[in-house]
């Protein structure tokens, strides 16, 4: 149980463009999902919170126009890198909690990442 | 704002035991998560740890002191699969049950 997908796994794009990432969870409500940022041999990078029909809160220093995220349902939500450049190619993951299914609460599960080479 | 400490790397053989020391200053501590992530992958969840003492998960445990501000992750009978980063997640209870993350400890596994 616990299971947390993430679309696409891997992208790359023009700069200037838009791109969307997927994260479900698939066996259990996600009340909150996650979102993070990792540059190479760094950290994760806590962008932003999200709860299920409320708006994000975002880290100090994410920009929230630039970093679109939307929390429609239980089980799935989106982030939308705007107007991408070079300088936003990462590795960003996505994590969920919740109470329900295979979840233990208040564990974080992630999903497997998607990996951004804007160019 | 928070603090954590854990080693960069540590090196040990297969089969061995290996255990990696966490401290941790932190404002509205709720629990404490251990982490495993392979090169190139997401994190994968070990453990949570709530009250003090001692959890016991197969191969891995994880110990907590909330007075001392202190954890470790024990990893037993080690294998070459075991060779990742370790990562030591405090919980924030008043924000949300974010975690926050140190550059964790990258463990590498000698034959």
């Amino acid at each position: 149980g616990a299971v947390v997908s993430q679309h696409p796994s891997w992208v790359i794009c023009k700069s200037g463009t838009s791109v969307k990432i997927e994260c479900r969870s698939l066996d259990f409500q996600a009340t909150t999902m996650f979102w993070y940022r990792q540059f190479p041999k760094q950290s994760l990078m806590l962008m932003a919170t999200s709860n299920e029909g409320s708006k994000a809160t975002y880290e100090q220093g994410v920009e929230k126009d630039k970093f679109l995220i939307n929390h429609a349902s239980l089980t799935l939500s989106t982030l939308t890198v705007t107007s991408a450049h070079p300088e936003d190619s990462s590795f960003y993951i996505c994590s969920a909690s919740g109470t329900s299914g295979g979840a233990y609460q208040e564990t974080q599960y992630f999903g497997p990442g998607t990996r951004l080479l804007v160019l | 704002g928070q603090n954590i400490d854990q080693p960069t790397e540590m090196t040990a053989t297969e089969g061995a035991i290996v255990q990696i020391n966490c401290t941790y200053q932190t404002s509205g501590f709720n629990g404490l998560f251990w982490y495993q992530q392979h090169a190139g992958e997401a994190p994968t969840f070990l453990s949570y740890n709530v009250l003090d003492g001692l959890e016991e998960k197969g191969r891995f445990s994880s110990f907590l002191s909330r007075s001392k501000g202190y954890s470790y992750l024990l990893l037993k009978e080690l294998q070459m699969k075991d060779s990742a980063s370790y990562l030591c997640a405090p919980q924030i209870k008043a924000a949300g049950n974010k975690l926050t993350f140190g550059g964790g400890t990258r463990v590498l596994v000698k034959p």
